[in-house]
């Protein structure tokens, strides 16, 4: 069985704070693909990055950046000079090719940036 | 524009009474699937379908079905909802499960009293 787990349910910083997102996951799988999603306050969920088991480049996109890491089978998101757009829900996910390809979702991680 | 179009966008009802949320892409996907979204438990899958006519149990099938008649339609079917189906619902669909990104629709905000 596969697992996500996000251990911080809620995380509340002050504008231009610099933070981390946290995610564990499980999987007996070699190959799989890891995922975040956000979820703004308007509802819709929206892809922000893939990441595959072989490929353990950590990532950078604008004030985003992503850790990839086996060796703790985790896959923290950063969020640099946080701004109070990016006060949303974030959801890390996992998907093993022996499982199905079936997707995993953590429990979600609640950002709040206060100005 | 490429999208998933769920409706309704809110729904409130009684237990008992049979409804069905209807869920649409224009994208060709093959890969059809529903979850529900509950506080501290992320998002669940429901049922999945990986091409017409073809369904399958997701993690938390129980009170549900679904049908895939079209490629682009995959209804969600509440036969006789009970107030433990009260969720945000989201219908996704993608091109290759798994590896592909979902799109997900805008989300069906169900309320069962």
């Amino acid at each position: 069985a596969q697992k996500v787990t996000q251990a911080q349910t809620e995380i509340s910083v002050v504008e231009k704070e610099d933070v981390t997102l946290d995610c564990v996951y499980e999987t007996r799988d070699t190959t799989y693909y890891l995922f975040w999603y956000k979820q703004p306050p308007s509802g819709e969920l929206v892809f922000l990055i893939r990441r595959n088991s072989f490929d353990e480049q950590n990532e950078i996109s604008g004030r985003y950046s992503w850790n990839f890491q086996k060796s703790t089978s985790s896959f923290n998101f950063t969020i640099t000079a946080s701004q109070v757009v990016d006060s949303a829900v974030y959801f890390c996910a996992l998907s093993a090719y022996n499982a199905g390809n079936m997707l995993t979702f953590g429990g979600g991680t609640r950002l709040m940036v206060k100005p | 524009e490429a999208q998933v179009t769920q409706n309704p966008r809110y729904l409130i009802t009684v237990t008992g009474k049979k409804l069905t949320v209807t869920c649409s892409q224009n994208m060709n996907h093959e890969y059809m699937s529903w979850y529900r979204q509950d506080p501290g438990l992320g998002l669940r899958q429901i049922y999945y379908s990986m091409n017409v006519e073809v369904t399958d149990k997701g993690d938390v099938p129980e009170g549900y079905k679904v049908s895939r008649k079209e490629k682009r339609n995959f209804p969600l079917i509440l036969e006789s909802p009970s107030p433990n189906q009260t969720s945000l619902y989201f219908c996704a669909s993608t091109v290759s499960p798994g590896y592909s990104p979902l799109h997900f629709g805008n989300g069906t905000r169900l309320t069962v009293t």
